[in-house]
């Protein structure tokens, strides 16, 4: 069974960084065709893809936040890391990290997200 | 302004079916057979309920079905249930260096 949760800050405050890490079970990173992402939801608003790393250390990132954001893997400690800077109150929202694989199309298994407020 | 656009809302009294439609362009959805559709009821976090355009997830009712005409894709819901009240996104790849463009959701409501 996989299993994602997303962990990191409540409350950050504006030019700040922001950490997040989703620790994983049920599958490896270095599997081959195996990927994990990352998601905001701004309260009351959409859905917004923010970046992806795959088992071979490919990463995407999404064209509006790309200087802002980096994801990295530990494959032994079964993580995935997006680390976000200068954040801004429109930054706030839940953030949801998703299992997905080269094979076919779509984010199979997703965290339960956690809340992230940027206020000073 | 999300990338693909999606109607606000639709509604449908339960056995009745519903659409929802999702338009891009020739960079997203029309480009490929890469569209995926969520399902997201009030404070849970989203769940796969198409993939590869029409292909259903092991466990998601074949009430749910996915087509895709030129740069518009459709989810498709039959024998409507009162438990399908719910928003929905459809998501799109476009392109090697964006893996993910979604719409900006659609709320059904089952009257």
């Amino acid at each position: 069974q996989i299993t994602l949760k997303e962990s990191g800050p409540t409350l950050v405050k504006p030019t700040q960084t922001l950490t997040l890490t989703c620790t994983f079970s049920g599958f490896s990173l270095s599997t081959s065709g195996v990927g994990v992402g990352w998601i905001r939801q701004p309260p009351g608003k959409a859905l917004e893809w923010l970046a992806l790393i795959y088992w071979n250390d490919d990463k995407r990132y999404s064209p509006s936040l790309k200087s802002r954001l980096t994801i990295t893997k530990d494959t032994s400690k079964n993580q995935v890391v997006l680390t976000m800077t200068n954040m801004d109150p429109v930054d706030t929202a839940t953030y949801y990290c998703a299992h997905c694989v080269s094979s076919y199309y779509g984010m199979d298994v997703w965290g339960q997200g956690t809340t992230v407020t940027v206020s000073s | 302004q999300s990338a693909l656009t999606q109607p606000r809302s639709v509604s449908g009294s339960p056995g009745q079916s519903v659409t929802i439609s999702c338009t891009g362009t020739s960079s997203d959805v029309g480009g490929y057979n890469y569209v995926s559709w969520y399902q997201q009821h009030p404070g849970k976090a989203p769940k796969l309920m198409i993939y590869d355009v029409s292909k259903r997830p092991s466990g998601v009712p074949d009430r749910f079905s996915g087509s895709k005409s030129g740069n518009t894709a459709s989810l498709t819901i039959s024998g409507l249930q009162a438990e399908d009240e719910a928003d929905y996104y459809c998501c799109s790849y476009a392109g090697s260096y964006t893996f993910a463009v979604f719409g900006g959701g659609t709320k059904l409501t089952v009257l």
